[in-house]
């Protein structure tokens, strides 16, 4: 079965535009998480998605970012207009329903530089 | 609010020696479940092991150990005859079951280099 799938991998761009990251979850799965890992902040949760709909976006850093699921195969994190200081690796997650029992299966991350 | 410490920023040691890392977290919810996962050079975060907070048993699996004290409020990873594999970042996290949803509150991690 096919784990997390995240693209791009890796994602360079000036600052000022705008950049999209995509994520499957793995089939069957109802929850959906990105996360934004930094040296300086560690491991973040952005948002998370229950059956497609947003269900915590507290941790979105500002207007610029946004999030997506517009089915329960597919997502999407947009940050208009990147900002160097968003550089990070962007991990997407998925679980098989939402409990804090179950354990999260990550994707391989997209690493994002804004320069 | 929850909170996950890890202390040990990085740890060096030799292969063949044993290792913990240590892991303490805050929560006051009665009901939650604490987690370990790893993160190997490659980038990905692999998922090792979850404990809830009803169940104080050691885990083992093969060369890695849990010890999960609510009395400290500690949840220790060791490795025991560390190999070279096992250099990675290991993070602990913390979901509260009646406040969190799906939540996951990580620790800093801890980088672990094993050097042969």
């Amino acid at each position: 079965d096919a784990g997390v799938i995240q693209s791009p991998r890796h994602e360079v761009t000036e600052m000022g535009q705008e950049v999209t990251l995509r994520c499957k979850p793995i089939s069957g799965h109802n929850s959906l998480f990105w996360y934004r890992q930094t040296m300086m902040r560690g491991l973040e949760l952005l948002i998370y998605f229950n059956n497609n709909v947003p269900i915590d976006d507290s941790g979105m850093p500002e207007d610029r970012f946004s999030a997506k699921m517009p089915n329960a195969s597919f997502s999407t994190l947009k940050i208009q207009p990147s900002e160097p200081r968003d550089s990070a690796v962007y991990f997407c997650a998925s679980t098989l329903r939402t409990s804090s029992y179950n354990e999260q299966f990550f994707g391989p991350g997209t690493r994002l530089t804004v320069l | 609010a929850q909170k996950v410490t890890q202390a040990q920023t990085e740890i060096s040691v030799v292969e063949k020696e044993d290792v913990t890392l240590d892991c303490v977290y805050e929560t006051r919810d009665t009901t939650y479940y604490l987690f370990w996962y790893k993160q190997p050079p490659s980038g990905e975060l692999v998922f090792l092991i979850r404990r809830n907070s009803f169940d104080e048993q050691n885990e083992i699996s093969g060369r890695y150990s849990w010890n999960f004290q609510k009395s400290t409020s500690s949840f220790n990873f060791t490795i025991t005859a560390s190999q070279v594999v096992d250099s990675a970042v290991s993070f602990c996290a913390l979901s509260e079951a009646k406040t969190s949803g799906s939540r996951l509150t990580f620790g800093e991690g801890t980088q672990l280099t094993v050097n042969p």
